[in-house]
C-alpha cells in the first residue's frame, strides 16, 4: 500500500500561473482533505471532502478550488498563483467516522510563487 | 483562545530522559485526540490516538486525556536522539466530522 501519494513533490510557479496539485490514496478512506503549513501558523485546512461528490471550504479557502474526482483522488487548483501562496501543501485522508477519523498525510508539495 | 494550544518550547532533554508534551483544547464536546510526530521537512506522522480519559502506552509513548481538564498529553520514556521531531495535537472539532484542530507543535531536542 502507497497510503497517500502527492504530486508535485516540488513547484516553481510565477505570479498568476495556474497549476493543479494532485492526491490519491488507497486506503478506501471517505475523507480527504488539503492543508498548508507555513512557519509559525501550524497546519491549516483548505478545502475538505467529507465522502466521494462533496466538498466543503476550510479555514483558508480563498485563492483555490478543489474536486474530488472519485473515491481514492482529490485534486486543488490554483488558478491565478499569488507569493502569499508559496507554502508547503499536504493532502491526508481518514475513514472519517465517529470512532475512527486519524489522518494519514502525503509527502507534501513544496510549492514557490516567485 | 485558541482551539488547541501547545506548549511552544523548544523543549531539550537529554537521552535517557521522559520528554513531556501537553496540549489543552477548548471544545468540549471534541472525542478523539491525536499525536503527530514531523520530521523537518517531512510530513506529519501518526503516533499515537486517544479516545477514552485515562492513558494509553504504545511501546516508549503514553498518552493522558482528562477531558474534564481538557487536557492531553505525551510522554516519550527513555528518550532518543531519533525522537528530535516537532509534535503536533489534534483534536476532532466535535461539532463537524473529521475535522481536526491542529496545535502549532512542541519542538523537542534530545540531546546524547
Amino acid at each position: 500500500n502507497a497510503g497517500v501519494t502527492q504530486t508535485p513533490k516540488f513547484q516553481v510557479l510565477k505570479t498568476g500561473q495556474s497549476m493543479t496539485l494532485q492526491c490519491a490514496q488507497d486506503m478506501n478512506h471517505n475523507s480527504m482533505y488539503w492543508y498548508r503549513q507555513d512557519p509559525g501558523m501550524g497546519l491549516r485546512l483548505i478545502y475538505y471532502s467529507a465522502s466521494e461528490g462533496t466538498t466543503d471550504k476550510g479555514e483558508v479557502p480563498n485563492g483555490y478550488n478543489v474536486s474530488r474526482l472519485n473515491k481514492r483522488e482529490f485534486s486543488l487548483r490554483l488558478e491565478s498563483a499569488a507569493p502569499s501562496q508559496t507554502s508547503v501543501y499536504f493532502c491526508a485522508s481518514s475513514s472519517g467516522t465517529v470512532s475512527n477519523n486519524e489522518q494519514f498525510f502525503g509527502p507534501g508539495t513544496r510549492l514557490t510563487v516567485l | 483562545q485558541k482551539e488547541v494550544e501547545q506548549n511552544s518550547g523548544p523543549l531539550s532533554v537529554p537521552e535517557g530522559a521522559i520528554a513531556s508534551l501537553n496540549c489543552t483544547y477548548s471544545d468540549r464536546v471534541s472525542q478523539s485526540f491525536f499525536w503527530y510526530r514531523q520530521y523537518s521537512g517531512k510530513s506529519p506522522e501518526l503516533i499515537m490516538s486517544i479516545y477514552s480519559n485515562g492513558d494509553k502506552e504504545d511501546g516508549r509513548f503514553t498518552a493522558q486525556l482528562n477531558k474534564a481538564s481538557q487536557y492531553v498529553s505525551l510522554l516519550i520514556r527513555d528518550s532518543q536522539p531519533s525522537d528530535s521531531a516537532t509534535y503536533l495535537c489534534a483534536v476532532d472539532r466535535g461539532s463537524t466530522l473529521g475535522r481536526l484542530y491542529f496545535g502549532r507543535g512542541t519542538q523537542l531536542t534530545v540531546w546524547p
